[in-house]
C-alpha cells in the first residue's frame, strides 16, 4: 500500500504531557501532510512538510520528516484536553496523483 | 467565507434508492474531491475534479457518479444504494490543480446509512 501508516493506533495521555505520533510510508513523496479530526467533524489541516524539509513548527506542533527512513512524526507539546482527536498523515507523491491518507492515531488527553 | 459545505448532514436510504450528496465551496478552488471514511479504513478517495468539466476516478469509484459544471459545486450521486455504501462522506477542496500539492479543506461530512 502507498498510504501512510500511523503508529500508535491509539494514545492516551494526561494534560500537560507531550504526545508523539509517527507515520511511515513506502514510496517517494513530494510532501506529507498532517490533519486533525475531532469526533463527528471534518478533517482540519495542521502542517504540510515538503520532501526537502526536515522539520516544521506551528504553535505547539512540531513535525519532522526523515525521507531516508520514510517516516514522519508529529509532536504535540503540553497537550490539552481540546487536543483529543484523531490525527491522520497523508502523503503526496510516488505513482499516485492524489493525497493518500493513513488510518489515523486516536489521541485522548485526560484532564 | 463558508468554506466547504455539505448537505445533508444525515441520510438514511433503502437498498436500491438513489440520491445526490451536495458539496459546495466558496473559495474559488480548482480541485475538489470526495472521500468516504469507514471505521479502521481511513479516508478513501472516490472521485475528484481538477476544474469545471473535468472529473476522474479515485480509489473506490464504483457505484458513484460525479459531475462538475461549475467551480463551486461538486455533487456525488449514488446510483443504486447498497449497504456497503454505508459510510461517512467528506468533500474537500484545494487551491491547486496539482492535486496533493497543497492543503485540503474539508466539509463537515454526510453520514449515510443504507438499510
Amino acid at each position: 500500500s502507498q498510504q501512510g501508516e500511523e503508529d500508535p493506533q491509539a494514545l492516551s495521555i494526561q494534560e500537560g504531557e507531550n504526545a508523539t505520533m509517527n507515520c511511515s510510508y513506502k514510496t517517494s513523496i513530494n510532501n506529507l501532510q498532517w490533519y486533525r479530526q475531532n469526533s463527528g467533524r471534518g478533517l482540519v489541516h495542521l502542517i504540510l512538510i515538503r520532501s526537502n524539509e526536515r522539520e516544521k513548527h506551528s504553535g505547539r506542533l512540531r513535525v519532522t520528516l526523515d525521507t531516508s527512513k520514510k517516516s514522519s512524526s508529529l509532536l504535540i507539546t503540553a497537550s490539552r484536553a481540546a487536543d483529543t482527536a484523531s490525527y491522520f498523515c497523508a502523503i503526496y507523491g510516488g505513482s499516485q496523483g492524489n493525497l493518500i491518507f493513513g488510518k489515523g492515531t486516536k489521541l485522548s488527553v485526560k484532564p | 467565507n463558508a468554506g466547504v459545505t455539505q448537505t445533508p448532514k444525515f441520510q438514511v436510504l433503502k437498498t436500491g434508492q438513489s440520491m445526490t450528496l451536495q458539496c459546495a465551496q466558496d473559495m474559488n478552488h480548482e480541485y475538489m474531491s470526495w472521500y468516504r471514511q469507514d471505521p479502521g479504513m481511513g479516508l478513501r478517495l472516490i472521485h475528484y475534479s481538477v476544474g469545471a468539466g473535468i472529473t476522474d476516478q479515485g480509489e473506490v469509484p464504483n457505484g458513484y457518479n460525479v459531475s462538475r459544471s461549475t467551480t463551486e459545486d461538486f455533487p456525488l450521486r449514488l446510483l443504486s444504494a447498497a449497504p456497503s455504501q454505508t459510510s461517512v462522506y467528506f468533500c474537500a477542496s484545494s487551491n491547486s490543480r496539482t492535486v496533493g500539492a497543497y492543503e485540503q479543506y474539508f466539509g463537515p461530512g454526510t453520514r449515510l446509512t443504507v438499510t
